[in-house]
């Protein structure tokens, strides 16, 4: 069965602040996948990564694929009240399935 | 066209009632999911369809039942559902199944057994 583990579960920060969250497997994916979820809401996806060692930019949210295709991490620079939200990582499986399995989730808030 | 459209949004049902979610894209993907999350969880996959075929079934109760009438739609239909069922039904749909194509997601029904 192939975990995904996200850190931290909670963060709580000032606005203006810098964050890093983590995503973290012992099985190979063939991508992963980061979402942002509303309350109420379904998730809406920011970005997928595919290659090993690969970093992707979206405005203030640099993404990251570790090398061995295992795990990622999410950067937000200079937080903003609108970042709030709970934050997904999504791993691919490599076999045939193809399936998307979520990891636990991050939920941010970030205070004015 | 660039949304996944779920309804009903909300849905409150009793044990014995029969009633069906429905799901519909217009984007050309033709892999479409079933996933359920409770509250403070992440989704969790229940169904997959690939060129509207069945492809995954997570060991999911009968009591639930998938339904892809064309490539557009996806239905999940509801049976004798117990309480713990209650929980926020995503569908979501990608281009095709794997290649590391994004999921777009509609906005869930939220159900309620009673």
């Amino acid at each position: 069965t192939q975990l995904l583990e996200q850190s931290p579960q909670f963060l709580s920060i000032q606005e203006g602040e810098n964050l890093t969250v983590y995503c973290n497997s012992s099985s190979v994916f063939s991508s992963l996948q980061w979402y942002r979820q509303e309350p109420g809401e379904g998730p809406v996806l920011l970005v997928t990564v595919v290659t090993g060692g690969e970093v992707k930019k979206l405005k203030r949210l640099t993404f990251q694929f570790g090398d061995a295709r295992k795990d990622s991490s999410l950067h937000i620079t200079a937080a903003q009240p609108g970042d709030t939200g709970l934050y997904l990582c999504a791993g691919e499986g490599m076999d045939s399935s193809y399936k998307l399995i979520f990891g636990s989730g991050t939920r941010l808030l970030v205070r004015p | 066209d660039t949304e996944v459209t779920q309804t009903p949004k909300h849905l409150v049902m009793g044990m014995t009632n029969k009633k069906s979610l429905k799901c519909e894209q217009h984007m050309g993907h033709r892999a479409m999911y079933w996933y359920k999350q409770k509250a403070k969880k992440p989704p969790e996959l229940m169904f997959v369809y690939s060129y509207e075929k069945l492809s995954i079934n997570e060991s999911v109760p009968s009591r639930f039942s998938p339904e892809c009438p064309n490539s557009s739609l996806l239905n999940l239909h509801l049976h004798a559902l117990q309480p713990e069922d209650s929980a926020l039904y995503l569908c979501a749909s990608s281009q095709v199944l794997g290649q590391g194509y994004g999921y777009t997601f509609g906005s869930g029904t939220r159900l309620t057994v009673v």
